[in-house]
């Protein structure tokens, strides 16, 4: 069964760094979505992704956030200088299409920042 | 804007009996639920969703959930539990128009007990 793959697993890095997130999602899929889950609390949308452009965004995702699909296979997600608070489960999911498609989620990146 | 609540942290059953987890919503127009399951260090596992049709919707690993559109809930339901269902738990809701994103319940976590 296809499943969305991420790396790495887990990043460790200082703050004021720019890290990069990524992620291969389901390859007949058209729809992308950066999600993040800080420690204890509940999963938010950042990002949505489709025809190579934004779709939608959260207030989460600011100027420091940016998002990339440099090939037909990755999409990656950029933060161009952490935050102590960007610590977080980073989640991409991908959806074959929109309104009813399940949106089917990588095992996450965990990403920590000193 | 759409919600979901969760009312429970924790639900503990005893291995071989029905469970439950609760799951209310808010949102404009007739939703599109989801559940989705979190084993420890993985990815969200889609379990079943609800678009439209039958109230009752069946999904993976023997899980079903109820929508009451009178009540807003969709609670997940198995008629007999197993230790291996012992997992996070998270609804989740979209609105059905546009390339919305998920909104996510905080989670409950159930643990069966043998």
């Amino acid at each position: 069964e296809p499943e969305v793959t991420q790396t790495p697993s887990h990043q460790v890095t200082q703050m004021g760094q720019e890290v990069i997130l990524r992620c291969v999602p389901i390859s007949n899929h058209l729809y992308f979505y950066w999600y993040r889950q800080i420690l204890g609390q509940k999963v938010e949308f950042l990002v949505s992704f489709y025809n190579n452009e934004i779709s939608e965004k959260s207030e989460i995702f600011d100027d420091q956030f940016s998002v990339e699909r440099p090939d037909g296979s990755n999409f990656t997600l950029k933060i161009r200088s952490t935050k102590l608070e960007d610590s977080a489960m980073y989640f991409c999911a991908s959806a074959r299409q929109t309104y009813t498609d399940t949106q089917y989620f990588g095992p996450g990146t965990r990403l920590t920042v000193l | 804007a759409q919600s979901v609540a969760q009312p429970e942290d924790q639900v503990n059953v005893a291995e071989g009996n029905p469970l439950t987890v609760k799951c209310t919503y808010s949102v404009s127009g007739n939703p599109y639920l989801f559940w989705y399951v979190q084993y420890p260090n993985r990815g969200l596992q889609f379990l079943l969703k609800y678009i439209t049709g039958d109230n009752l919707v069946k999904g993976s690993y023997g899980f079903e959930a109820e929508f009451n559109k009178s009540q807003t809930s969709f609670h997940l339901k198995k008629p007999s539990a197993l230790v291996s269902d012992s997992a996070l738990y998270f609804c989740a809701v979209r609105e059905p128009s546009g390339n919305t994103p998920l909104v996510f319940g905080k989670g409950t976590r159930l643990s069966v007990i043998a």
